[in-house]
């Protein structure tokens, strides 16, 4: 049962562009939603995070939009560049004693100089 | 270390054989966590640890996987009678506790390819 459902597959976007990236979820129990960048060959890497009781939160050029009632929640770059190209993957993970994060299924982003 | 170590970096094995795959967190995290993920999916999760004990193995796929933490410190992934689909990157994390916010470092993987 996927649980985190991740949108767009791929993604090209001009430098300079703004990349969005959606992921919905079902398990109300989850309360925590991180973001992963990962480069080829290598472990993912914490980009920003979010908990359910805040709508959005900025650092830098990337924001994660939370839309609780929907069960969605965004990532959106600003000013892309060649640097960021990457997969990304949306996160969750519950409360309780369960910890471990339940990933979607990658979004790859090629951002064109 | 300053990261997580994942040891070796590429395995490739014959079908049948076992494979041992090591994990060195963060010095001084006492959550550990595997994850196994395949080619243009996300990480999938294998087992949890807390300290030394395994506190969620429920993400293990069948008794050919197996995963030890002797020390509450470096871990070892175990599979048993290894089979052409166990074929994967296995990602390794860990963090300081599983309290809000708290986040998870993932180590380079170890790339399995079981021929």
């Amino acid at each position: 049962q996927q649980q985190v459902k991740q949108s767009p597959q791929s993604l090209i976007v001009q430098k300079g562009g703004i990349s969005i990236i959606n992921c919905a979820y079902e398990n109300t129990a989850f309360d925590y939603f991180p973001w992963y960048q990962q480069f080829p060959g290598k472990g993912p890497a914490l980009l920003i995070a979010i908990r359910p009781d805040v709508s959005e939160k900025k650092e830098g050029r990337f924001t994660i939009s939370f839309n609780k009632s929907a069960k969605q929640f965004s990532l959106h770059i600003m000013d892309s560049q060649p640097g960021d190209s990457a997969t990304y993957f949306c996160a969750a993970r519950p409360s309780g004693s369960a910890r471990q994060l339940t990933f979607g299924s990658g979004t790859q982003l090629t951002v064109l100089p | 270390g300053a990261g997580v170590s994942q040891t070796p970096s590429n395995k490739v094995t014959e079908k049948g054989k076992y494979v041992e795959l090591r994990c060195d967190p963060i010095s001084g995290h006492t959550a550990l966590y595997w994850y196994r993920q395949s080619l243009g999916q996300g990480p999938e999760f294998l087992i949890y640890f807390q300290g030394t004990g395994a506190a969620d193995d429920s993400g293990l796929p069948n008794d050919r996987f197996f995963a030890v933490r002797p020390e509450g410190s470096v871990s070892t992934l175990k599979i048993q009678r290894t089979e052409r689909g166990d074929s994967a990157v296995y990602l390794c994390a860990s963090s300081s506790g599983t309290g809000l916010n708290t986040e998870a470092f993932f180590g380079q993987g170890t790339r399995l390819t079981v021929v």
